[in-house]
């Protein structure tokens, strides 16, 4: 079965560029999407198709996708960016990364 | 606005049933596939399964095959998840999220979820 891998954790200080990978065999191949889960709430969508932010995600989001590894990054990382961050693809059925807790610190 | 909104969660024992339920409001809910996906306590995402806009097309995760019936009723813009045979692993928080699929898939609204606890 196809999986998504994710660093458990990443650190980053206030205004520091926080990256998060995933791979996967391949991953390139396909369209990656990111979400972000907050303490007690439900998921959002941050990335999808690779590189493509929803309205009303700000812009220091920014996603990558090449070969085997897929990247979302957060330019000028605030506080309200400590979160759950899951890289998610799709392979005849949907999989999900293991998740990555973002530290702003 | 979208709106998804889950409910049927409780406490259940192993071998039991359960039937979930999302309410759907602010899209045109026959326009889209739809996805159950889960959240044991302290752990991951993780995709249960997916229904398409008219019910004919749906897929599940392994390990919920033969137990787990997705379903959805476009007169009451509602969709369920029939689960049976439950396990203490199925526990977990159930959202329900839309699809959104067009050259490249990925979940665009989820619901706030519903706790379903398998124990004796």
């Amino acid at each position: 079965s196809y999986e998504l891998t994710q660093p458990p954790s990443v650190s980053v200080s206030p205004g520091q560029t926080a990256s998060i990978t995933c791979s996967g065999d391949k991953l390139g191949d396909k369209y990656a999407s990111w979400y972000q889960q907050k303490p007690g709430q439900s998921p959002v969508v941050v990335i999808y198709q690779d590189n493509k932010r929803p309205s009303g995600i700000p812009e220091r989001f920014s996603g990558s996708n090449s070969g085997n590894t897929a990247t979302l990054t957060i330019s000028g990382t605030q506080a309200m960016d400590e979160a759950d961050y899951y890289c998610q693809a799709w392979d005849s059925i949907a999989v999900f990364g293991g998740g990555t807790k973002l530290t702003v610190l | 606005e979208v709106q998804l909104v889950e409910s049927g969660g409780g406490l259940v024992q192993p071998g039991g049933s359960l039937r979930l339920s999302c309410g759907a409001s602010g899209f045109t809910f026959t326009n889209y596939w739809l996805s159950w996906v889960r959240q044991a306590p302290g752990k991951g995402l993780e995709w249960v399964a997916s229904i398409n806009q008219d019910g004919s097309e749906k897929s599940y995760v392994y390990s919920v095959k033969g137990r787990f019936t997705i379903s959805r009723d476009n007169a009451k813009n509602s969709l369920s998840l029939q689960m049976n045979s439950l396990r203490a692993e199925d526990t977990a928080v159930y959202y329900c999220a839309r699809e959104w699929y067009s050259n490249g898939r990925h979940f665009d609204y989820w619901g706030q979820g519903t706790l379903v606890t398998v124990s004796s």
